[in-house]
This record gives C-alpha cells, structure tokens and sequence, in this order.
C-alpha cells in the first residue's frame, strides 16, 4: 500500500515565524503536491514538483516556497506565517501521469497566531 | 479555465439508499477522473479513478461513470450505511494550462441509522 505521511497533523505558530512542514512517500513516487483546504474554497494547488529539485507553481504560491532534494520527501516552507495561512495542508504523490491515481497524507492543521 | 463543481453540496438519506453525487467540469480534456472521501480532519482516500478512455469503474458498492463529452461523472453508492457518511470529492487530471488536478468543493454526504 502507498503511505505518504506527513511530520505533523496539528501544529501552533505565531505570526512572523518560519514554518515547515514535511512529507514523505515510500513508493518512490516521481510527483508531490502539496494543497491547502478551507472551507467553502476547495483544494487548491500551492506547489507541485515531477522530479527531484524541480517544481513549479500552482494557483496560490505566494508566501511559501518548496524543497525537494531527495524523492521521497517534499518540503512546504512558510517563509514568515500570516494568519491567512491558517488552514489544513494536505501532501499528495502520485506516478508520472496520466493515468495514476494521487495518495493523499493525512493533513497537517496548522493555526497562526 | 477548467471548473469543477459538485451538486448538491450536502445530502441526508436514510440507511439503506442507494444514491447517486453528481460532478460536473467545464473542459473535457482530461486524462482522468478521481472520486475521494475525505472523513472529518483528515486526509483524502481515494475511491475510484476512471481514465479518459473508460465508461465507469466498480468497487464493491461503488460505482462511478463518466460521460466526458457532456462533462459529467457520477458516483452511484448502493445500499448506504453510516459509515459512509463523509465528504466525497471529484478531481480532474487537466491536459493542458499549469494545473494538475482540479478539485470540486466536494457533497457532504450523512447517511442516517
């Protein structure tokens, strides 16, 4: 079975502070996301990356940054949090598409206070 | 742009129905059509995946179809319990622009003992 988990599923900082928030698949999966859900918006898409160092933007990529230095382990980074960050973080890997299903982790809920 | 939208946006039935959530998108290039729950505070599970070139898909009862010329995937869940009480989300795999997946905002679904 896929696992794609995730280095936190609550998590408390304060305005202004540096965040990261990892996630980690263990069948060697070329592409991550990483997404944010809020009620009555969705899913949207922050990042994704198809390969290791590479990325790219998805619809809301203002305020966070991505790393990827190895395959299994996608990082999202909030270089100052706001509290418009404050929402449910979900990773997900998938095989190169099309065709492959995303496996989703199970959320980081992180509040900025 | 590719939209998705799901209708309703919430549903209550009795034990025992068979129901059908209806997803819809605007653009029919797509490489394929994903159904997910997602249970209160945490990550999505995904259901079923219907290809671009496939009419429905079937787990156990669960059935999901896709008509991609009119734009329409349905997921049919025969004889509901209240362990299937959850949020069911649709997401397409677009072919082109720079997204990847757009997600519906998804059918809270309270099946009733």
């Amino acid at each position: 079975d896929v696992k794609v988990t995730q280095s936190s599923r609550y998590l408390v900082k304060r305005t202004g502070e540096k965040v990261f928030l990892e996630c980690v698949q263990d069948m060697d999966h070329e592409n991550m996301f990483w997404y944010r859900q809020d009620p009555g918006l969705g899913l949207r898409l922050i990042y994704f990356s198809y390969d290791v160092k590479m990325k790219e933007k998805g619809d809301i990529p203002e305020g966070y940054s991505v790393s990827r230095e190895k395959k299994e382990r996608f990082s999202l980074i909030l270089e100052s949090a706001s509290t418009n960050q404050t929402s449910m973080y979900l990773c997900a890997s998938s095989q190169t598409t099309p065709k492959y299903e995303q496996y989703f982790g199970p959320g980081t809920r992180l509040t900025v206070t | 742009k590719q939209e998705v939208t799901q209708i309703p946006a919430a549903l209550s039935v009795p034990e025992g129905e068979n129901l059908v959530l209806n997803c819809s998108f605007t653009d029919s290039a797509i490489y394929n059509l994903q159904w997910f729950r997602q249970d209160p505070g945490k990550g999505l599970t995904s259901l079923l995946l219907i290809q671009s070139s496939q009419r429905e898909q079937t787990s156990g009862r669960l059935n999901a179809s896709l008509d991609k010329s009119s734009g329409r995937s349905t997921l049919y869940i025969a004889a509901s319990q209240p362990g299937d009480s959850a949020t069911y989300l649709c997401a397409v795999e677009t072919t082109s622009g720079t997204y990847k997946y757009i997600f519906g905002t998804g059918t809270r679904l309270k099946v009733l003992a």
